[in-house]
């Protein structure tokens, strides 16, 4: 089992739909990444999270620590949201060590 | 530029060849990555370096695969006798925060496709 599981592994919505994206760890961590992964591109880094919530702009990551949980939403979707949106997590033993999930390949259709 | 860059942004090697990957991370920063990712799956952590050190390269698949940071700036990373198993995206990032055991956002660079035939 993978220490970092994402789901769903697909999603495809309609512009302005809001979107929700999961992800679940298994092992003790210090922080929580989202990135995001345009095909052909690099990786952007969305958040970094310990605690509670983060926002920017029509973004939204929250984490449960209790619960070893994190969601990413999107708040009225774009076509231009499109790409493979990922979670990682710094390990509680290794703070510059990331373990990446397989990623969430979101399509938001006009 | 202001980023990571990564070069070459693709590479086609005949199996058993040598391949030099190389990354110049952002100027100034200290800590920098290099990450493996197959097709359809997250990136997977290679080695890590704080200026010239390289502190972890436990995430390096067997000793074909070596990396190098001789001046803490540029980095390569090298693997001889390619293999078809070893086709895949593999990415550099940069962090700029001295303490290794402080949590720092990654950027990354765009990847240099490997493709061994």
């Amino acid at each position: 089992k993978n220490e970092v599981e994402q789901s769903p592994q697909n999603l495809t919505a309609q512009e302005g739909e809001f979107i929700t994206i999961n992800c679940s760890y298994s092992v003790g961590i210090s922080a929580l990444h989202w990135l995001q992964q345009h095909p052909g591109g690099g990786i952007v880094s969305l958040f970094m999270l310990s605690s509670g919530k983060k926002k920017h702009g029509r973004l939204i990551a929250t984490i449960n620590i209790q619960e070893k949980h994190s969601s990413l939403h999107i708040t009225a979707s774009h076509p231009r949201d499109s790409a493979v949106y990922i979670c990682a997590a710094n390990s509680g033993g290794s703070n510059y060590k990331l373990t990446f999930g397989k990623g969430t390949l979101l399509t938001v259709n006009p | 530029g202001a980023g990571v860059s990564q070069s070459p942004r693709y590479k086609v090697a005949k199996r058993g060849q040598d391949v030099a990957l190389r990354c110049d991370p952002i100027s100034g920063h200290v800590s920098l990555f290099w990450y493996q990712q197959a097709l359809g799956q997250g990136p997977e952590f290679l080695t890590y370096f704080q200026n010239e050190a390289q502190l972890d390269k436990s995430g390096l698949p067997s000793d074909r695969f070596f990396a190098e940071r001789p001046e803490g700036s540029v980095s390569t990373l090298k693997i001889q006798r390619t293999q078809q198993e070893d086709s895949a995206v593999y990415l550099c990032a940069s962090s700029h925060r001295r303490d290794r055991l402080a949590k720092n956002i990654q950027y990354f660079g765009a990847g240099t496709r490997l493709s061994v035939l």
